[in-house]
């Protein structure tokens, strides 16, 4: 039962356009968003957050918004970059006693010049 | 801030040998995570540690593996008799764990490869 969804495996978007990385999720319970980006070989990397109180936040060229009653997230990257090129994982937390974070399966952005 | 570091980063290892990995977390953490992930697939949660204290086991962790923090600062995982199915990335992750900052940052991995 995959709690975190991340539906599309790949995405390509001209450089200087908008990404927009998609995460449905089927918990209410969970509390705080997190979105991740991963080169090959590497750990994830944090990007930016969230928590169930907001539905929005910025930081530089990326910003989540949080869509709670469809249990929906999405990153928006804007303007993109070829060095954004990356998979991108989006991941939940439950802060009510259980502290791991559940992960969706990645989204493959590729940005071309 | 040196961040998360994990050794090695690579291990080859055959069927039935035991193999140990490390973790040094960000030295302000005192919450320490360990993952697994195969290709294709998010990281999964497989165990976590606040300070010395190992406070939760995923069913993923088999008798195999076992997890120590012994003075609440590095980590290591350790994976008895190791099977095939046991090749993945371990990455190891810390985190403050407050309300106001529980996001985890994660080391580079270890890429295990068993033959």
């Amino acid at each position: 039962d995959q709690q975190v969804k991340q539906n599309s495996p790949s995405l390509s978007v001209q450089e200087g356009r908008i990404s927009i990385l998609n995460c449905d999720y089927t918990n209410s319970m969970f509390d705080y968003f997190l979105w991740y980006k991963k080169y090959p070989a590497e750990g994830p990397t944090f990007l930016i957050s969230i928590s169930s109180i907001k539905d929005k936040n910025e930081d530089g060229r990326f910003t989540v918004f949080l869509n709670k009653s469809a249990k929906h997230l999405s990153l928006h990257i804007v303007p993109s970059q070829p060095g954004d090129s990356a998979v991108y994982f989006c991941a939940v937390l439950s802060n009510f006693g259980n502290e791991k974070l559940t992960f969706g399966t990645g989204t493959r952005l590729t940005i071309i010049p | 801030d040196t961040g998360v570091s994990q050794d090695p980063r690579h291990k080859i290892t055959k069927r039935g040998q035991n193999v140990t990995f490390r973790c040094d977390p960000i030295s302000e953490h005192n919450r320490l995570y360990w993952y697994r992930q195969t290709l294709g697939q998010g990281p999964e949660f497989l165990t976590y540690f606040q300070n010395e204290a190992q406070l939760e086991k995923s069913r993923l962790l088999s008798d195999r593996f076992s997890a120590e923090r012994p003075k609440g600062s590095f980590s290591t995982l350790e994976i008895q008799r190791t099977e095939q199915g046991d090749s993945a990335m371990y990455l190891c992750a810390s985190s403050r764990g407050t309300p106001s900052s529980p996001e985890q940052y994660f080391g580079p991995g270890t890429r295990l490869t068993v033959t």
